[in-house]
């Protein structure tokens, strides 16, 4: 069971360029979401999904897109990266209970020049 | 919308003593779930404890234990015999209850805790 994977670990950009960052879950759970990290402002919601073809904005999801075709994957796609977008982001799933815990990944750290 | 408010950027214990992290949240709803959070230096996002708003008891994890004052919006977290392995980052985070947003965490931006030898 090897949790919530993320790829790739790190990555560096360039201004406009775009890219794909990946998160796969092997729990089966039906939430999964996506945050980024910046010092000093905690973890923020970018993008939700609340099961296989459903998708939903968070609180900063200006510049990305998601897509959720299976209940495993759940990608994020940078469009044209800025240097804004440089940060670490964190995919996390969990169960489709309001209890259910949020299993984070190992996270991705980004840096956009 | 909900709002979490930790008011101390960094705290420093040294080792075996005890430490509270304090934690403020906003919200207009009566059931809803209260989380901390572990980052240590790998980056992973580890669940330290977990609050039930309907459930009066503090919940606690071994060293780890919860003040919850529901009345004052008020999460604050205790470790007792801090040890150097608790030096990381801790976030403390609120979710719903229930509702279609349910799933969403909201964080406070993180106390940096220093474990001193």
């Amino acid at each position: 069971n090897a949790g919530v994977t993320q790829t790739p670990k790190f990555q560096v950009l360039k201004t406009g360029q775009s890219m794909t960052l990946q998160c796969a879950q092997d729990m089966n759970h039906e939430y999964m979401s996506w945050y980024r990290q910046d010092p000093g402002m905690g973890l923020r919601l970018i993008h939700y999904s609340v099961g296989a073809g459903i998708t939903d904005q968070g609180e900063v999801p200006n510049g990305y897109n998601v897509s959720r075709s299976t209940t495993e994957d759940f990608p994020l796609r940078l469009l044209s990266a800025a240097p804004s977008q440089t940060s670490v982001y964190f995919c996390a799933s969990s169960r489709g209970t309001s209890g259910g815990e949020q299993f984070f990944g190992p996270g991705t750290r980004l840096t956009v020049l | 919308a909900q709002t979490v408010t930790q008011s101390q950027p960094e705290m420093s214990v040294q080792e075996a003593e005890t430490v509270t992290l304090s934690c403020t949240y906003d919200t207009s709803e009566s059931d809803y779930y209260l989380f901390w959070y572990k980052q240590p230096p790998s980056r992973q996002m580890i669940l330290v404890i977990r609050q039930e708003a309907y459930k009066q008891q503090n919940a606690t994890e071994n060293r780890f234990s919860v003040n919850f004052q529901k009345a004052a919006k008020s999460f604050s977290l205790k470790i007792s015999d801090s040890q150097l392995g608790d030096a990381a980052m801790y976030f403390c985070a609120y979710r719903r209850y229930s509702g279609g947003s349910n799933y969403k965490l909201t964080f406070g931006k993180g106390t940096l805790l220093t474990v001193n030898p």
